[in-house]
Protein backbone atom coordinates (compact mmCIF):
# COMPACT_ATOMS: atom_id res chain seq x y z
CA UNK A 1 0.00 0.00 0.00
CA UNK A 2 1.79 3.07 -1.12
CA UNK A 3 1.82 5.69 1.94
CA UNK A 4 1.33 9.34 2.38
CA UNK A 5 2.92 11.29 -0.81
CA UNK A 6 3.78 15.08 -1.05
CA UNK A 7 4.80 17.27 -3.67
CA UNK A 8 6.54 18.74 -4.22
CA UNK A 9 9.80 17.95 -1.86
CA UNK A 10 11.99 20.94 -1.98
CA UNK A 11 10.21 24.37 -2.96
CA UNK A 12 11.78 28.07 -2.80
CA UNK A 13 9.94 31.17 -3.56
CA UNK A 14 10.41 34.99 -2.55
CA UNK A 15 8.44 37.02 0.02
CA UNK A 16 4.93 38.20 -1.74
CA UNK A 17 4.60 34.98 -3.81
CA UNK A 18 2.10 32.21 -3.26
CA UNK A 19 2.75 28.81 -2.81
CA UNK A 20 -0.06 25.81 -3.39
CA UNK A 21 1.62 22.20 -1.82
CA UNK A 22 -0.15 19.23 -2.73
CA UNK A 23 -0.94 15.87 -0.95
CA UNK A 24 -1.89 12.23 -2.07
CA UNK A 25 -3.19 10.61 1.05
CA UNK A 26 -3.24 6.85 1.43
CA UNK A 27 -6.50 4.97 -0.59
CA UNK A 28 -9.33 5.10 1.27
CA UNK A 29 -8.01 7.47 3.64
CA UNK A 30 -10.49 10.29 3.57
CA UNK A 31 -9.07 12.77 6.63
CA UNK A 32 -6.05 14.65 5.61
CA UNK A 33 -4.65 17.03 7.90
CA UNK A 34 -1.62 19.58 7.24
CA UNK A 35 1.23 20.42 10.07
CA UNK A 36 3.84 23.39 9.96
CA UNK A 37 7.02 22.73 11.41
CA UNK A 38 9.63 25.06 11.96
CA UNK A 39 12.42 25.15 14.60
CA UNK A 40 11.43 27.61 17.17
CA UNK A 41 7.57 26.75 16.89
CA UNK A 42 7.85 23.14 16.56
CA UNK A 43 4.89 21.01 14.97
CA UNK A 44 1.78 22.94 14.69
CA UNK A 45 -2.04 21.95 13.53
CA UNK A 46 -2.99 24.16 9.96
CA UNK A 47 -6.37 22.35 9.33
CA UNK A 48 -8.05 19.09 8.36
CA UNK A 49 -10.65 18.00 6.21
CA UNK A 50 -12.78 15.27 5.71
CA UNK A 51 -14.91 14.67 2.62
CA UNK A 52 -14.23 17.86 1.21
CA UNK A 53 -14.75 19.64 3.98
CA UNK A 54 -12.72 21.33 6.79
CA UNK A 55 -13.31 20.30 10.20
CA UNK A 56 -11.17 22.35 12.15
CA UNK A 57 -8.50 24.91 11.70
CA UNK A 58 -5.30 25.96 13.37
CA UNK A 59 -4.53 29.38 14.52
CA UNK A 60 -2.96 30.46 11.72
CA UNK A 61 -3.70 33.90 9.32
CA UNK A 62 -6.02 33.63 6.57
CA UNK A 63 -3.26 33.65 4.49
CA UNK A 64 -2.94 29.64 4.99
CA UNK A 65 -5.88 27.96 3.23
CA UNK A 66 -6.77 24.07 1.88
CA UNK A 67 -8.85 22.33 -0.59
CA UNK A 68 -9.73 18.89 -0.48
CA UNK A 69 -11.08 17.26 -3.73
CA UNK A 70 -13.71 14.42 -4.66
CA UNK A 71 -10.54 11.63 -4.35
CA UNK A 72 -9.28 13.26 -0.93
CA UNK A 73 -6.35 14.86 -2.35
CA UNK A 74 -5.50 17.68 -1.17
CA UNK A 75 -3.88 21.42 -1.71
CA UNK A 76 -2.28 24.27 0.62
CA UNK A 77 -1.91 27.24 -0.34
CA UNK A 78 -0.29 29.95 1.59
CA UNK A 79 -0.38 33.64 -0.52
CA UNK A 80 1.69 36.72 0.00
CA UNK A 81 4.50 34.59 1.35
CA UNK A 82 6.69 35.72 4.70
CA UNK A 83 10.10 34.90 5.41
CA UNK A 84 8.91 33.23 8.47
CA UNK A 85 6.47 30.73 6.66
CA UNK A 86 9.92 29.03 5.39
CA UNK A 87 9.08 25.68 6.83
CA UNK A 88 8.42 21.67 6.53
CA UNK A 89 4.87 21.38 5.77
CA UNK A 90 3.96 17.80 6.62
CA UNK A 91 1.03 16.40 5.75
CA UNK A 92 -0.87 13.16 7.14
CA UNK A 93 -4.05 11.30 6.70
CA UNK A 94 -6.16 8.93 8.64
CA UNK A 95 -9.41 6.65 7.84
CA UNK A 96 -11.67 8.77 10.02
CA UNK A 97 -11.70 12.03 11.72
CA UNK A 98 -11.43 10.88 15.47
CA UNK A 99 -7.72 11.78 16.41
CA UNK A 100 -7.62 9.98 19.37
CA UNK A 101 -8.39 6.52 17.88
CA UNK A 102 -7.66 7.21 14.04
CA UNK A 103 -4.23 6.46 13.39
CA UNK A 104 -2.29 9.48 11.29
CA UNK A 105 -0.20 8.63 8.52
CA UNK A 106 2.52 11.53 8.03
CA UNK A 107 4.17 11.95 4.54
CA UNK A 108 7.90 13.37 3.72
CA UNK A 109 7.03 17.29 4.07
CA UNK A 110 7.50 19.52 1.74
CA UNK A 111 10.35 21.94 2.69
CA UNK A 112 9.32 25.44 1.65
CA UNK A 113 12.28 28.19 1.45
CA UNK A 114 11.08 32.03 1.52
CA UNK A 115 14.25 34.18 0.23
CA UNK B 1 -5.73 24.90 26.97
CA UNK B 2 -3.82 21.81 25.72
CA UNK B 3 -0.14 21.25 25.95
CA UNK B 4 2.76 19.26 26.30
CA UNK B 5 5.90 19.46 27.59
CA UNK B 6 8.93 17.30 26.52
CA UNK B 7 12.51 17.80 27.80
CA UNK B 8 15.23 19.12 25.80
CA UNK B 9 17.61 17.41 23.88
CA UNK B 10 20.03 15.92 22.55
CA UNK B 11 19.91 13.21 24.58
CA UNK B 12 23.39 11.41 23.99
CA UNK B 13 23.24 7.70 24.49
CA UNK B 14 25.62 4.54 24.25
CA UNK B 15 24.20 1.85 22.72
CA UNK B 16 22.50 -0.59 25.11
CA UNK B 17 21.89 1.87 27.34
CA UNK B 18 18.88 2.66 29.24
CA UNK B 19 16.53 5.90 27.71
CA UNK B 20 14.14 8.12 29.53
CA UNK B 21 12.62 11.13 27.72
CA UNK B 22 10.03 13.09 29.64
CA UNK B 23 6.63 14.03 28.45
CA UNK B 24 4.01 16.22 31.16
CA UNK B 25 1.03 17.47 29.43
CA UNK B 26 -1.83 20.04 30.08
CA UNK B 27 -5.20 19.11 29.10
CA UNK B 28 -8.98 19.16 29.61
CA UNK B 29 -10.67 16.07 29.50
CA UNK B 30 -9.10 12.97 28.89
CA UNK B 31 -6.96 12.99 25.99
CA UNK B 32 -5.15 10.24 23.99
CA UNK B 33 -1.81 10.39 24.06
CA UNK B 34 1.30 9.28 21.61
CA UNK B 35 4.92 9.08 20.46
CA UNK B 36 6.00 9.94 17.04
CA UNK B 37 9.56 9.25 15.75
CA UNK B 38 10.85 11.61 12.92
CA UNK B 39 13.98 9.55 11.31
CA UNK B 40 16.64 11.75 9.39
CA UNK B 41 14.71 13.21 6.23
CA UNK B 42 11.12 11.10 6.89
CA UNK B 43 8.28 11.76 8.08
CA UNK B 44 6.45 11.13 11.56
CA UNK B 45 6.01 7.78 12.36
CA UNK B 46 3.91 6.71 15.08
CA UNK B 47 5.88 4.33 17.45
CA UNK B 48 3.13 4.13 20.44
CA UNK B 49 -0.21 5.22 21.94
CA UNK B 50 -2.33 5.19 25.30
CA UNK B 51 -5.80 6.18 25.13
CA UNK B 52 -6.35 5.59 29.39
CA UNK B 53 -5.04 6.19 32.21
CA UNK B 54 -2.46 3.26 33.35
CA UNK B 55 -2.38 1.99 29.77
CA UNK B 56 0.59 1.28 28.44
CA UNK B 57 1.90 1.67 24.84
CA UNK B 58 4.71 -0.53 23.65
CA UNK B 59 6.39 -1.24 20.69
CA UNK B 60 10.07 -1.81 19.42
CA UNK B 61 11.04 -1.76 22.57
CA UNK B 62 9.96 1.24 24.04
CA UNK B 63 7.06 2.10 26.41
CA UNK B 64 5.11 4.49 28.03
CA UNK B 65 2.26 4.03 30.46
CA UNK B 66 -0.46 7.41 30.96
CA UNK B 67 -0.55 8.66 33.91
CA UNK B 68 -3.28 10.53 34.58
CA UNK B 69 -1.87 11.31 38.91
CA UNK B 70 1.11 13.05 37.42
CA UNK B 71 -0.11 13.91 33.54
CA UNK B 72 3.11 12.27 32.67
CA UNK B 73 4.15 10.12 29.53
CA UNK B 74 7.17 9.11 29.94
CA UNK B 75 8.82 7.03 26.82
CA UNK B 76 11.52 4.06 28.16
CA UNK B 77 13.67 1.58 26.59
CA UNK B 78 15.87 -0.73 28.32
CA UNK B 79 18.53 -1.07 25.60
CA UNK B 80 18.75 1.27 22.67
CA UNK B 81 20.77 0.99 19.35
CA UNK B 82 22.00 3.20 16.97
CA UNK B 83 19.42 3.28 14.83
CA UNK B 84 17.20 4.68 17.34
CA UNK B 85 18.58 8.16 16.43
CA UNK B 86 16.31 10.64 15.83
CA UNK B 87 13.72 12.90 16.93
CA UNK B 88 11.06 12.01 19.15
CA UNK B 89 7.63 13.67 20.01
CA UNK B 90 5.14 13.43 22.53
CA UNK B 91 1.59 14.52 21.02
CA UNK B 92 -1.76 14.45 22.78
CA UNK B 93 -5.11 14.48 20.63
CA UNK B 94 -8.54 15.58 22.88
CA UNK B 95 -9.75 14.18 19.24
CA UNK B 96 -9.75 16.55 16.80
CA UNK B 97 -6.28 17.24 16.61
CA UNK B 98 -2.59 16.08 17.29
CA UNK B 99 -0.57 18.57 19.97
CA UNK B 100 2.93 17.95 19.74
CA UNK B 101 5.93 18.67 22.47
CA UNK B 102 9.18 20.58 20.86
CA UNK B 103 10.85 17.22 20.10
CA UNK B 104 13.59 15.78 21.44
CA UNK B 105 16.47 15.26 19.62
CA UNK B 106 17.95 10.88 20.23
CA UNK B 107 21.87 10.37 19.52
CA UNK B 108 23.12 6.95 19.74
CA UNK B 109 27.18 6.23 19.50
CA UNK B 110 28.77 2.90 19.18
Amino acid sequence: KAGVTQTPRYLIKTRGQQVTLSCSPISGHRSVSWYQQTPGQGLQFLFEYFSETQRNKGNFPGRFSGRQFSNSRSEMNVSTLELGDSALYLCASSLGTDFSYNEQFFGPGTRLTVL
Amino acid sequence: GNSVTQMEGPVTLSEEAFLTINCTYTATGYPSLFWYVQYPGEGLQLLLKATKADDKGSNKGFEATYRKETTSFHLEKGSVQVSDSAVYFCALSPTDKLIFGTGTRLQVFP
